[in-house]
This record gives structure tokens, sequence and C-alpha cells, in this order.
């Protein structure tokens, strides 16, 4: 089954660092980019950045840069999102989702991790 | 400027059509694609390509664009069809690679 898996609900405090991963399956994991969707309590989508498993190139949107890295570890088939120190306006739902895998789609998401919520509270 | 307006919410009765638009500069230059999100769930793509139905998506959506606006259609709707609904383009030329519309909240009366 092609499939995104994300890595389960996190509660921590301010200033502590964390990690979250996106297992793929079902598919050639290095063919297709793999990106990240915050989506704040009661907001919208918002693309935070996305990155080539191939060859682990990156590109973030200005608004996160800086603040979050992802990455990725293609041996397991895995992306990460990563904070060094979070905020209480981390709290929110990630959402990891992979581009489509041809011509027509590859500009749209068709395929989605569950999300993982993220709190953040002293 | 790549930012994607669309109404904040729209109701419709069952059983009549429903039209929640997209609109921003962009959208004469890049397709645009449609997304369905009910509550606390992942996002399921409805629209590819301003036209295109995704796979097992219902006949009912349908999806057109015409200058800076976009439109997401629904005929027939039905009560399962409740969700909130964001537009969504590519745009290698800014900041900002991929953008979603500011989502709308659908309601069936």
């Amino acid at each position: 089954e092609v499939q995104l898996v994300q890595s389960g609900a996190e509660v921590k405090k301010p200033g502590e660092s964390l990690k979250i991963s996106c297992k793929a399956s079902g598919y050639i994991f290095t063919n297709s980019f793999i990106v990240w969707v915050r989506q704040m309590p009661g907001k919208g989508l918002e693309w935070m950045g996305r990155i080539d498993p191939h060859t682990s190139y990156t590109n973030y949107s200005p608004s996160f840069e800086g603040h979050v890295t992802i990455s990725v570890d293609k041996s397991i088939t895995t992306a990460y999102l990563q904070w060094s120190s979070l905020k209480a306006s981390d709290t929110a739902l990630y959402f990891c989702a992979r581009p489509g895998t041809t011509a027509s789609l590859i500009d749209a998401f068709d395929l989605w991790g569950q999300g993982t919520m993220l709190t953040v509270s002293s | 400027s790549s930012d994607l307006t669309q109404p904040a919410s729209v109701s419709v009765a069952p059983g009549q059509t429903a039209r929640i638009t997209c609109s921003g500069h962009a959208l004469s230059q890049q397709y645009t694609y449609w997304y369905q999100q009910k509550s606390g769930q992942a996002p399921v793509l409805m629209i590819y390509k301003d036209t295109e139905r995704a796979s097992g998506i219902p006949e009912r959506f349908s999806g057109s664009s015409s200058g800076t606006t976009a439109t997401l259609t629904i005929t027939g709707v039905q009560a399962e069809d409740e969700a909130d609904y964001y537009c969504q383009i590519a745009d290698s030329r800014g900041p900002h690679f991929y953008v979603f519309g500011t989502g709308t909240q659908f309601t069936v009366l």
C-alpha cells in the first residue's frame, strides 16, 4: 500500500527540541519530493518546505526558514521535520505530503500523512 | 503576489449547487489544485490542473478557471460534502514554492 505514516502526537515545553518523522512505503521514495505543511489550530494550510530524498536538496518557505530543518534518511525511506528550540506558537498539526508521480500531478499533493499534533506549553 | 483568497464560508442546501472561488493574480499563469479537508483529517486532492478530477472523486465535483479566479463547483450537494476546501498553486517564481488559499468552510444546510 502506498502511504505516508507519521510519528505520534507530542507535548513539549518551550525551548525543547523535537524531531518528527514521516515514513514512506509502497513507492520509490527517491522519485518524489516530500513536503511539510503546518495547520495551526482553527487555521488554514501553510507550506513549510520540501526535500528531494534523492539528493537531500531542500528549500523552505521564507516564513519557516531558519526555524525548522527538514531532512531525510533514504535508507529507511523516512523524512523528518526538526526544531532546535520550540515556541508556544509552534503548536499545530503538521502534515507530510508527496507531490504526484505523473507529469499531470507533479504540482499536486496526492498522498498525505495522517498528521502529527504538536503541543508546546509550559 | 502569490496570495490566494477564498470566501471564509459558503453554505448550500442539499441537492443544490455550490461554488467556491479562489482569487489571485498568479492564477492567470498557474494551474489550480483543490483539496477537501474534513475535521481532524488529512486533506484529500479533489481537482488538479484546474479541471481534472483526482482518482476516486465523485463526478459532482468539478473545477474551472478563468483569468485570476478559479472555481470549485459541487453539483447536487450531499451532506458528506461538508468540509473545509483549499485551493493551491505551485509558483516556482515566488518565495513560496507552493501556496494554499485561505480556505473555505463549506456547510450543508
